[in-house]
């Protein structure tokens, strides 16, 4: 069946402008995550849902991040006002949200990434 | 906080060759530990995963175990193959209270040589 698929796979802005990521999470995935992959790095959590709602935020870097996922499947990753240092690629991934077992069996799935380059 | 300390690559073999790619890491409670391997121009994929101390997770020939005592989670393979040229990750994700957010390593890039 079809995987995790993100829209755009490159995007490239120019400094200050605003920018929106697409993530399309695996169907009846209740679970989905972001993560930042700078160059030469491992991903970095920016923040989980939980169905609609954010039920962990904590990773994401600054005010101009910000995340929806309004009928808990397709999210968007929205940044304002774009800065060099926010090229990355973004890494979207889900998972069925099993938590009966502590979520010992909850793979998370992963997307090819965008990749965000701020001029 | 958590956190995942893995071998700085680039790391080149011959086929055949015997695979070791170190990862120890530093956690409260009781993690679970993975592997997720980067073929290029692909995404994350999960290797292998072990869930308590003392479990052996392995696939593709791969293995690793799940070392309490020393903190560590060595990736190993007993002969290499071209195809497995990728970047891997070590990882760890709490095991208790549904906490879903997974701490990444740095990668080690993995080439191999016919």
């Amino acid at each position: 069946g079809a995987g995790v698929s993100q829209t755009p796979s490159n995007k490239v802005t120019e400094k200050g402008k605003y920018v929106e990521l697409r993530c399309d999470p695996i169907s009846g995935h209740t679970a989905l995550y972001w993560y930042r992959q700078s160059l030469g790095q491992g991903p970095e959590f920016l923040i989980y849902f939980q169905g609609t709602g954010a039920a962990d935020d904590s990773g994401l870097p600054n005010d101009r991040f910000f995340a929806v996922r309004p009928e808990g499947s397709v999210s968007t990753l929205k940044i304002q006002r774009t800065e060099r240092g926010d090229s990355a690629v973004y890494l979207c991934a889900s998972s069925a949200g099993l938590a009966g077992d502590g979520g010992h069996t909850d793979t998370q799935y992963f997307g090819p990434g965008t990749r965000l380059t701020v001029l | 906080g958590d956190s995942v300390t893995q071998m700085e690559g680039p790391v080149t073999l011959s086929e055949e060759a015997f695979l070791t790619i170190n990862c120890t890491y530093t956690a409260t409670g009781y993690p679970s530990l993975f592997w997720y391997v980067q073929y290029p121009g692909e995404g994350l994929q999960l290797l292998l995963k072990a869930t308590k101390a003392d479990d052996k997770g392995s696939n593709k020939g791969f293995e690793a175990t799940y070392r309490k005592e020393t903190t560590s989670f060595h990736l190993e393979k007993g002969s290499v193959q071209v195809s497995d040229s990728a970047v891997y990750f070590c990882a760890l994700r709490k095991a208790s209270g549904g906490y879903q957010k997974v701490t990444f390593g740095t990668g080690t890039k993995l080439q191999v040589i016919p």
